[in-house]
């Protein structure tokens, strides 16, 4: 079984600062690793994912992750943050060898940019 | 467009009572899956279907129960049996041959008991 640590609840940062969101993963085997973000009262939304391949990981908004093996952490970064932003961030894992291929999700961490 | 809707959107039950969660998709996805939301404790699967006329429960499918008689319709039934049901639902599908687990969600749907 895997599980999922977002180590920080919320984040406050002013804008234009930059921001990264902690997570860290654990698993026996070999694992899937993305990141979602929520707006308020909707679904989550696909920010960048890792696979395989290179361990630096760009994905939308300008959003990018480090996949980390030694560390088992994938750490959500971004240089210079916006007030649309604010969200909720969701980092999320499966194994690559199970039957179940359903994600495990971190408890979230709530972005708050202010101005 | 393609994508997964969730209905209603905001519902309101009384104690005892049954209650339906409509997911539809037409994104062709052959995996179906249903997630309970509550504040501080990220998502947590309640059902998931990766075929149609079948389906396994995930960590809290106690007191909820699902059925997959198409492949674009997954409805959750939450159960007057489930002792908190007050939260946020989310129904996801994903791509059964594309083994990464990645999710596509629906908008949710917010389940309030009084």
């Amino acid at each position: 079984a895997q599980s999922v640590t977002q180590l920080d609840s919320q984040v406050p940062v002013f804008e234009e600062a930059p921001v990264e969101l902690r997570c860290n993963y654990s698993s026996s085997v070999s694992v899937y690793l993305f990141w979602y973000v929520q707006y308020p009262n909707q679904g989550l939304q696909l920010l960048l994912k890792y696979l395989s391949g290179s361990t630096l990981v760009k994905g939308i908004n300008g959003f990018e992750a480090e996949f980390n093996k030694s560390q088992t952490s994938f750490h959500l970064r971004k240089p210079s943050v916006h007030i649309s932003d604010t969200a909720e961030y969701f980092c999320a894992v499966s194994a690559t060898d199970t039957g179940r291929r359903a994600l495990t999700f971190g408890s979230g961490t709530r972005l708050q940019v202010q101005p | 467009d393609g994508g997964i809707t969730q209905s209603p959107k905001y519902l309101f039950r009384k104690e005892g009572q049954n209650v339906t969660l409509s997911c539809e998709q037409n994104l062709n996805h052959d995996a179906m899956y249903w997630y309970r939301q509550d504040p501080g404790q990220g998502l947590r699967l309640i059902y998931y279907s990766q075929i149609v006329n079948d389906f396994q429960k995930g960590d809290i499918a106690e007191g909820y129960s699902v059925s997959r008689e198409k492949k674009e319709s997954f409805p959750l039934t939450v159960t007057s049996a489930q002792k908190n049901p007050t939260a946020f639902y989310l129904c996801a599908s994903s791509i059964e041959g594309v083994d990464t687990g990645e999710l596509f969600f629906g908008e949710g749907s917010r389940l309030t008991v009084l």
